[in-house]
């Protein structure tokens, strides 16, 4: 069935560093791909999104590229902050009626 | 706007009890969504509702969980008997269904002793 799969965690990086999160997907149709961040204690929130192939989602400095050739949706920011710290999770909504979770990333940013 | 609200947001039971989980979702939502999540399994689809009809229940992991939606505003999600393998932290969200992006509640850590 429809799925994602995202790069295993922990992830630790000083602050200003460069962040990637590998997210790939497999769907039948052309599902729609979303990044959410969990902070500790409280349920996900909507970080991007994108709805078709090249669609480029971007919230609070974070970006992610719909590539259908790739099967791939990763998040990436240029200078990540100690706030950034939290649980990202990459997500598939494959008919608008579900919404399919990857295992979520863990992300530490040191001072 | 209050968000989705869900209560308790700590359980503490022990095994063989019933237990209720309560959600409120957004008004004007039409999709309503239960997950559990833990360390090992990460966050499972429970099951889902459209206009308080509930679409896919294929994730619920077996008869001791059931779920309803007797009205647009109000689901309950009840675990009888609980075991301790139950024990998660489980939130609901809510969709207005176009674009669908969903709004999660805090959540209710339960503990099954």
């Amino acid at each position: 069935g429809d799925s994602v799969t995202q790069m295993e965690g922990p992830v630790t990086l000083s602050e200003e560093a460069f962040l990637t999160i590998n997210c790939t997907y497999t769907a039948t149709g052309y599902p729609s791909l979303f990044w959410y961040v969990q902070y500790p204690g409280e349920g996900l929130q909507l970080l991007l999104k994108a709805t078709k192939a090249d669609d480029k989602g971007s919230n609070k400095g974070f970006e992610a590229t719909y590539r259908k050739e790739t099967t791939s949706f990763h998040l990436e920011k240029g200078s990540v902050q100690v706030s950034d710290s939290a649980v990202y999770f990459c997500a598939l909504s494959p008919n608008n009626n579900d919404m399919r979770f990857g295992a979520g990333t863990r992300l530490t940013v040191k001072p | 706007d209050a968000g989705v609200i869900q209560s308790p947001r700590h359980e503490v039971t022990e095994m063989g009890q019933e237990v209720t989980l309560r959600c409120k979702p957004i008004s004007g939502h039409n999709s309503l969504f239960w997950y559990r999540q833990t360390m090992m399994r990460g966050l499972e689809l429970l099951i889902y509702f459209n206009n308080n009809v509930p679409i896919d229940d294929s994730g619920m992991p077996e008869d001791r969980f059931s779920a309803k939606m007797p009205n647009a505003s109000f689901s309950t999600l009840k675990i009888q008997p609980s075991e301790p393998r139950d024990s998660a932290v489980y939130f609901c969200a809510s969709s207005p269904g176009q674009g669908m992006t969903l709004h999660f509640g805090n959540g209710t850590r339960l503990t099954v002793t």
